[in-house]
């Protein structure tokens, strides 16, 4: 079975400044795609990111880059120029890529960071 | 425009009621799901669903059941209402196969459900 840990319930960074968020997984398949999702108060689940196992490169959206360590199974996100609208709860998500398994792209979440953004 | 809707987005309703949550997408995806966030903001599958194959999480209780009238609409129907279903649902919907398959799946709004 797949977990998914964020080892970090809650964290705070000030504006402008860069914060890490950590999450690990465990699986023993080797296709899969890991994300992360920001849900702000308006509880709106947004993808902030995505990467694809079978890919080296990290994947990075404009402030948000991750560092992807495949043989360590870590997945971290950060957050560069940290802004007031960046204040959500973040998830770390895992799926096996689809087809496989009879997977229909389940994800499956961490419990969340909660990270506040202080002026 | 809204690509994912869910309806109502707010329901209380008093325990052994039966209640339905509706959802629809205008994606043109093949694939629709249900996740459930508990009251410590955890996600957790309940359903995935296209038009070949429903698969549900063994620890979802028979009391809730996803209906599909069709491939734009996955709506969820739970029986016999318990203080323990309170939570956010949220319906999503991702293309799964074919040309133009890809891994983002899109949330809807999310309905909370209360049980009094």
């Amino acid at each position: 079975a797949q977990t998914v840990t964020q080892s970090q319930p809650e964290m705070s960074v000030q504006e402008a400044e860069t914060v890490t968020l950590s999450c690990t997984y465990d699986t023993s398949e080797s296709n899969y795609y890991l994300f992360w999702y920001k849900q702000p108060p308006s509880r709106q689940m947004i993808l902030v990111i995505r990467q694809e196992a079978y890919k080296q490169q990290n994947a990075t959206e404009n402030r948000f880059s991750v560092n992807f360590q495949k043989a360590a199974k870590s997945f971290s996100l950060k957050i560069s120029d940290s802004q007031l609208g960046d204040t959500a709860m973040y998830f770390c998500a895992f799926m096996i890529e689809m087809n496989y398994g009879g997977s229909q792209g389940n994800l499956i979440f961490g419990k969340g960071t909660k990270l506040s953004v202080k002026p | 425009d809204t690509a994912v809707s869910q309806t109502p987005k707010y329901l209380v309703t008093q325990m052994g009621n039966d209640k339905s949550i509706k959802c629809e997408q205008n994606l043109g995806h093949d694939t629709m799901y249900w996740y459930k966030q508990d009251s410590k903001k955890f996600l957790k599958i309940m359903f995935s669903y296209n038009n070949k194959e429903l698969i549900i999480n063994e620890t979802v209780p028979n009391r809730f059941s996803p209906k599909s009238p069709d491939k734009a609409h996955l709506n969820l129907h739970i029986n016999s209402l318990e203080l323990g279903d309170s939570a956010v649902y949220f319906c999503a919907s991702s293309q799964v196969s074919g040309l133009g398959s890809y891994n983002e799946q899109f949330f809807g709004p999310g309905t909370r459900l209360t049980v009094l």
